[in-house]
């Protein structure tokens, strides 16, 4: 069965760590994988990968992609309490036309100052 | 440009009764997903609507049900609603075709409480 698999569930940290969000899957026919962020209502995008390796990277946001070992990493440094949010992973499969996303239970990552 | 919208915002049905949401989707964006959010469920597909056609369901039942319109305006209908049915519905509009078609951008969803 296929499977979207977030860790951890939730996070609390103090403003200006670093954390790092894990999302592994096993899917049939994966094709990308994309990261939310949802505060109070509609998640917003994050990013896209579909390549392995190449590291992503939004102000202090960055995420990189094994489609070896199946999985992501979302990393975010000097965290800020507006960073306080779920971070959801969300895996497309083949064909292109399928915009069936699977997405992970998300993690709650709570910034404190 | 404007984002993706959603009506109503705010939904209170009673078991038995029958809902439906509007989702406007992104000018331009032709593919339009709907979603269930439940805190037991977590985000889950429904199906998704290109060019006035259902392209792809999610494993939900027969009371779920959508259509598209030619301006890309998507509706989804709930019949007989059941008190499990309370959730946040979030549409996803998409380009639906080409490179950037995989990038979906969520309207702010309408939370739907079933009495």
């Amino acid at each position: 069965e296929d499977k979207v698999v977030q860790s951890p569930l939730s996070l609390v940290v103090h403003e200006g760590d670093t954390v790092t969000l894990n999302c592994s899957y096993e899917v049939t026919n994966f094709r990308s994988l994309l990261w939310y962020k949802q505060e109070k209502k509609a998640p917003t995008f994050l990013f896209m990968l579909t390549s392995s390796g190449i590291e992503k990277k939004s102000g202090r946001l960055s995420s990189i992609l094994d489609k070896k070992e199946l999985f992501s990493i979302l990393n975010i440094t000097a965290t800020q309490t507006g960073d306080s949010a779920v971070y959801l992973c969300a895996v497309l499969q083949r064909p292109a036309s399928n915009n069936d996303m699977r997405f992970g239970a998300g993690t709650r990552l709570t910034v404190k100052p | 440009k404007a984002g993706v919208t959603q009506t109503p915002r705010y939904l209170i049905k009673t078991r038995g009764q029958q809902v439906t949401l509007s989702c406007s989707p992104i000018s331009g964006h032709r593919s339009v997903s709907w979603y269930q959010q439940t805190p037991g469920q977590g985000l889950q597909f429904l199906f998704e609507y290109f060019s006035e056609t259902q392209r792809n369901k999610g494993n939900f039942p027969g009371r779920f049900s959508g259509r598209q319109f030619s301006n890309s305006r998507s509706e989804m209908n709930v019949s007989t609603l059941e008190l499990g049915d309370s959730a946040l519905y979030l549409c996803a509009s998409s380009l639906g075709s080409g490179s950037s078609s995989y990038e979906q951008y969520f309207g702010p969803g309408t939370r739907l409480t079933v009495t």
